[in-house]
């Protein structure tokens, strides 16, 4: 299956450390969007990128948060300094195009802030 | 703002008693409606896209309907396997989608 592909699927970290989330989207697809999932909450948009480019970073956090997809390899989400409140699902979505493609998802990571 | 709301919250029905799902969309130059099926720890899996008003997408029991204002996910004679919640989510020409917070269905046997 090439799906889009999450890892680690579940991830464990203390207050204060840092959280990195890998992303590889389908094969063919350059664009990778991010989006968190809080519980009784809807998925909310966070990040949308292309190879090498930020296009729209509005739904990000401007302070800990930051979200790379390097030209080789992943797409990487990263969170500094976590806190209790970054506990939630994130998942990465990718398409070929933007717009209104589809968007296909991977199975998420789930983070937890002790 | 962007807004997309789902109704019912949650719907049980019996094995094989038909129904529809709601979702009301306030969407700025609308691209796209899209419909997903997320079961327990899994991601969202795609069902159907919907581009213009009017529009319908059929597959298996499942279908599609689209207005200017409103889409509808018609589940006709429902399965247990067709348990899981139902996502709707809008996109404009800004390519992120706006969701809403999901139908639960459960379809007793």
């Amino acid at each position: 299956n090439a799906g889009v592909m999450q890892n680690p699927r579940h991830l464990v970290r203390r207050r204060g450390q840092e959280a990195r989330l890998r992303c590889s989207p389908m094969k063919g697809h350059s664009h990778v969007y991010w989006y968190r999932q809080l519980p009784e909450e809807g998925l909310k948009f966070m990040v949308y990128l292309q190879k090498e480019n930020i296009i729209d970073e509005s739904g990000m956090p401007k302070e800990r948060f930051s979200a790379e997809f390097p030209k080789e390899g992943p797409s990487i989400l990263r969170i500094q300094q976590v806190v209790r409140g970054d506990s939630a699902a994130y998942f990465c979505a990718s398409s070929p195009r933007g717009s209104e493609q589809p968007q296909h998802f991977g199975d998420g990571t789930r983070l937890s802030i002790l | 703002e962007d807004q997309v709301t789902q109704s019912p919250e949650a719907l049980r029905l019996q094995e094989g008693e038909s129904s529809s799902l709601n979702c009301s969309y306030t969407v700025s130059g609308l691209r796209g409606l899209f419909w997903y099926r997320q079961d327990p720890g899994k991601g969202p899996e795609f069902l159907f896209t919907l581009y213009s008003a009017g529009e319908e997408k059929e597959k298996e029991r499942l279908k599609a309907t689209l207005t200017k204002k409103e889409s509808f996910l018609h589940i006709t004679a429902p399965k247990p396997e067709d348990s899981a919640t139902y996502l709707c989510a809008g996109t404009g020409a800004n390519s992120k989608l706006t969701f809403g917070k999901g139908i639960t269905l459960s379809v007793r046997p």
